[in-house]
């Protein structure tokens, strides 16, 4: 079955104390990106990456770290998480001829307390 | 800089009732517009990718089309399982500051159809 798995699903941690949430897709997909997703605010993208070792900012980058050594793994690295980073994150991958064309992840739904 | 509006934030529709949601983008030029579906609680499903002016996708009960400026994805006869929130998304070609992997999406339309 094509799928975007994401772990973990929920977690509440602390300021400071650094997480990395995992994305892996089963596709062969050149194309991964990371959103977060605010009420009000809508979906917003964080990184991209267009292929293995290839990555790039999106719209809100700051306090978030990417790297893409394997062509179906994507993590997302928060060093320092801070409160304002409490969101429902997703991961999302496409083929590289049609990058909107995306298969999400289930979602992540992080708290910074 | 590129932004994607989509009007209106929220609607209800009894169920029958047919009905369009709007996308409307400014981004520089215009690579691809994409629909998806999003259930609450779960990750958006991709609907359709429209690529020029004129050009119209269908699956069951949505159309969606494309203008120069806009998009539109008209909802025919709803049910109440068609309620979900519809998101807009643009690829733009290039320009200033936009890249082949950015996609701005709008902040959705939330669509409710009651029995």
């Amino acid at each position: 079955e094509a799928q975007v798995t994401q772990n973990p699903r929920y977690l509440i941690t602390v300021t400071g104390k650094k997480l990395t949430v995992t994305c892996s897709q089963n596709m062969n997909h050149e194309y991964m990106s990371w959103y977060r997703q605010d009420p009000g605010l809508g979906l917003r993208q964080i990184y991209y990456s267009m292929n293995v070792e290839v990555t790039d900012k999106g719209d809100v980058p700051e306090g978030y770290k990417v790297s893409r050594k394997e062509k179906r793994n994507f993590p997302l690295i928060l060093e320092s998480p801070s409160p304002n980073q409490t969101s429902l994150y997703f991961c999302a991958s496409s083929a590289y001829t049609s990058v909107g064309e995306q298969y999400f992840g289930p979602g992540t739904r992080l708290t910074v307390t | 800089e590129d932004q994607v509006t989509q009007s209106p934030e929220a609607l209800r529709l009894q169920e029958g009732e047919s009905s369009s949601l709007n996308c409307s983008y400014t981004v520089s030029g215009l690579r691809g517009l994409f629909w998806y579906r999003q259930d609450p609680g779960k990750g958006p499903e991709f609907l359709f990718t429209l690529y020029s002016a004129g050009e119209e996708k269908e699956k069951e009960r949505l159309k969606a089309t494309l203008t120069k400026k806009e998009s539109f994805l008209h909802i025919t006869a709803p049910k109440p399982e068609d309620s979900a929130t519809y998101l807009c998304a643009v690829q733009a070609v290039g320009g200033r500051g936009s890249t082949l992997g950015r996609l701005y999406f709008g902040r959705g339309t939330q669509l409710t159809v009651w029995p």
